[in-house]
């Protein structure tokens, strides 16, 4: 079956650096996607990554190993608006999106 | 940036009555919609896959004679919860993908709440 593994809960610290994994098996990839999601709101993009490597984008990079099934979303200097849910998306063979049951990230002053 | 619009943000109705959901792509044409259901806590569920001028390809376990999808045209598709029951509450999510690239993300509506009484 398709898999796809987040931590369920994370707690960071304003100003702090965070790395939320993911680890995937799924039946073929045709990219990886990071979006936010806060509570009672519709998900945001923030990323994605095909190839291996890191992404860059202002605080946030993602980071893909399509080896090892594994990506990271580093995030930087945090904010409180900050926290949320990260959802990790692959897709697969057939373009499906596979999706992760997100990781709530909670920022303490 | 591409802008998918859903209405209504929140619905309350009572128990057998069927509720609407609009999903617009704002300023681009969207061949394929995406419908979503998400329940407290829990991941994104795919309910179906909204083609326009075809018919709906929904999940497996997701009754399409419930949950009917009309997509008539490039911007608009809408979600009928028909006879809904307490059980159909929850958040519901359309999407959208502008462009053909691999690289083009899922654009998503702000979500509807539907809370059955």
């Amino acid at each position: 079956g398709q898999n796809i593994d987040q931590p369920t809960e994370m707690t960071a610290t304003e100003g702090a650096i965070v790395q939320i994994n993911c680890t995937y098996q799924t039946s073929g990839f045709n990219g990886l996607f990071w979006y936010q999601q806060h509570a009672g709101e519709a998900p945001t993009f923030l990323s994605y990554n095909v190839l291996d490597g890191l992404e860059e984008k202002g605080r946030f990079s993602s980071f893909l190993s399509r080896s090892k099934g594994y990506s990271y979303l580093l995030l930087k200097e945090l904010q409180m608006k900050d926290s949320a849910s990260y959802l990790c998306a692959v897709r697969d063979s057939n373009y499906q999106l596979i999706w992760g049951a997100g990781t709530k990230l909670i920022i303490k002053p | 940036g591409a802008v998918v619009s859903q209405h209504p943000s929140r619905v309350i109705c009572k128990s057998g009555t069927s509720v609407k959901i609009e999903c617009r792509s704002l300023d681009f044409q969207a061949t394929t919609m995406f419908w979503y259901r998400q329940f407290p806590k829990q991941s994104l569920m795919l309910m179906a896959t909204s083609n326009e001028g075809s018919k709906a390809t929904y999940e497996q376990g997701v009754e399409k004679d419930k949950f009917l999808i009309n997509h008539a045209s490039l911007t608009l598709s809408t979600l009928t919860v028909t006879s809904a029951h307490p059980e159909d509450s929850s958040f519901y999510i359309c999407s959208a993908i502008d462009g053909q690239g691999e690289s083009s993300p899922l654009h998503f509506g702000n979500g509807t709440r539907l809370t059955v009484t």
